[in-house]
This record gives structure tokens, C-alpha cells and sequence, in this order.
């Protein structure tokens, strides 16, 4: 599975836009884009996974580069309770095993 | 069940003892995926299963760390003389089948003293 790159840590102010990138360069052909966040001391949440086309559900918006190299997370109106460390997880491919292959994630804080 | 259920939330240990965790997925989920968390660090896979089967049991660290799966669905991971540096969170998923939206549990916190 390709490798993702995601800044360590981001701020947002609370009530605006949360836009999280990840790099994943060595994407191939037929791997999605994934999406988990995980808040303090609880598992993993799925949020959105795409992959070519942009995606938007009642969580957040995924809009991918038309190469595929790179990927945007939004979260339109963060708040506090989006305080979390999301993981960009590129799967599929050759694998059929569908391991997510966590990486050390984006430490989101959204602030008051 | 409506998600994935993790039994016990919490497991304390004395160092040497056995400890078995137990995953009850979501129905009619085939794949089954096993993952720890240490303290402060990211999730490390270790083990996959569909159905009763296991086509990739790489994650797992060592020979004391076993898991199995019964009628495609509860599973069990099963650590042998528990050690300090088994100290985590063990964390199951599961999914429709292996490569769609997979869906965690909470977690089992397990602590060796």
C-alpha cells in the first residue's frame, strides 16, 4: 500500500473550515483514499474514502488532485468536538486484504 | 450487533499470566481485522481474518499472540505469559468483506503489571 504524508499537527479556529492535506505520491491506479479520525481514547471513526472523484457526506468533503497525489480533507464547520488526530489511509490495489496501514496521522485542535 | 463490541473495556494483569480478548463484529460482516495501540502511538496492525480463515497473520509481534475466529463471527486474540510491553489498546474491526468501509470497536485497554 502507498505511503501517505500529513502534517503532525494544524489549528483551527471553531466554526470555520478544517482543510487537512495528505500527500501520497505512489498512489496507484485502482488504491482508494481513506479518511478515519480518532478522538482522545476512543477507536477509529470512518469519515469518507473516495477514488478520483470528489466526495461529500453528512461528515466532511474529500476533494482529490486530478493526478491523485494529493488529497484534501474538509471539514466545513469544524467544532470542538472535531478535536481529534485524522489519518489519511491509501488501501486497496493489489491487497485484498483491506488493512488499513495507519500512519502517524494529523493532530487536529480546534479552538473556541 | 449495531457496531463492533469489545469485551472487557478494561483488562488488568499480573506479568506471566494468559489473557484472552474478544471481538464481536458487526453482523454479517465477513473480515475481521485485529490492531494494537500503544501509549502515544499509531495503530499497528496484526492480524486478518475471513471467515474462519487468516490469509494474513503478519502483524503479529510473537508466538505467545494467537487469535481465532468461530462460525465467521466472535473473535478471540489470545496473548500467552503476558509481558510489560504488551501494555495497550487492542482494537477490532470489521467489514463487509475484506477491502470495504471497515468499522472499529472501542477497544480493550490492557495493562501487565
Amino acid at each position: 500500500d502507498a505511503k501517505t504524508t500529513q502534517p503532525p499537527s494544524m489549528d483551527c479556529a471553531e466554526g470555520r473550515a478544517a482543510n487537512l492535506p495528505c500527500n501520497h505520491s505512489t498512489i496507484s491506479g485502482n488504491e482508494y483514499v481513506y479518511w478515519y479520525r480518532q478522538i482522545h481514547s476512543q477507536g477509529p471513526q470512518y469519515i469518507i474514502h473516495g477514488l478520483k472523484n470528489n466526495e461529500t457526506n453528512e461528515m466532511a468533503s474529500l476533494i482529490i488532485t486530478e493526478d491523485r497525489k494529493s488529497s484534501t480533507l474538509i471539514l466545513p464547520h469544524a467544532t470542538l468536538r472535531d478535536t481529534a488526530v485524522y489519518y489519511c489511509i491509501v488501501r486497496g490495489g493489489s491487497s485484498n486484504t483491506g488493512k488499513l496501514i495507519f500512519g502517524q496521522g494529523t493532530t487536529l485542535q480546534v479552538k473556541p | 450487533g449495531a457496531g463492533v463490541s469489545q469485551s472487557p473495556s478494561n483488562k488488568v494483569t499480573e506479568k506471566g499470566k494468559d489473557v484472552e480478548l474478544r471481538c464481536d463484529p458487526i453482523s454479517g460482516h465477513t473480515a475481521l481485522y485485529w490492531y494494537r495501540q500503544s501509549l502515544g502511538q499509531g495503530l499497528e496492525f496484526l492480524i486478518y481474518f475471513q471467515g474462519n480463515s487468516a490469509p494474513d497473520k503478519s502483524g503479529l509481534p510473537s508466538d505467545r499472540f494467537s487469535a481465532e475466529r468461530t462460525g465467521g463471527s466472535v473473535s478471540t486474540l489470545t496473548i500467552q505469559r503476558t509481558q510489560q510491553e504488551d501494555s495497550a489498546v487492542y482494537l477490532c474491526a470489521s467489514s463487509l468483506e475484506g477491502g470495504r468501509v471497515a468499522f472499529f470497536g472501542q477497544g480493550t485497554r490492557l495493562t501487565v503489571v
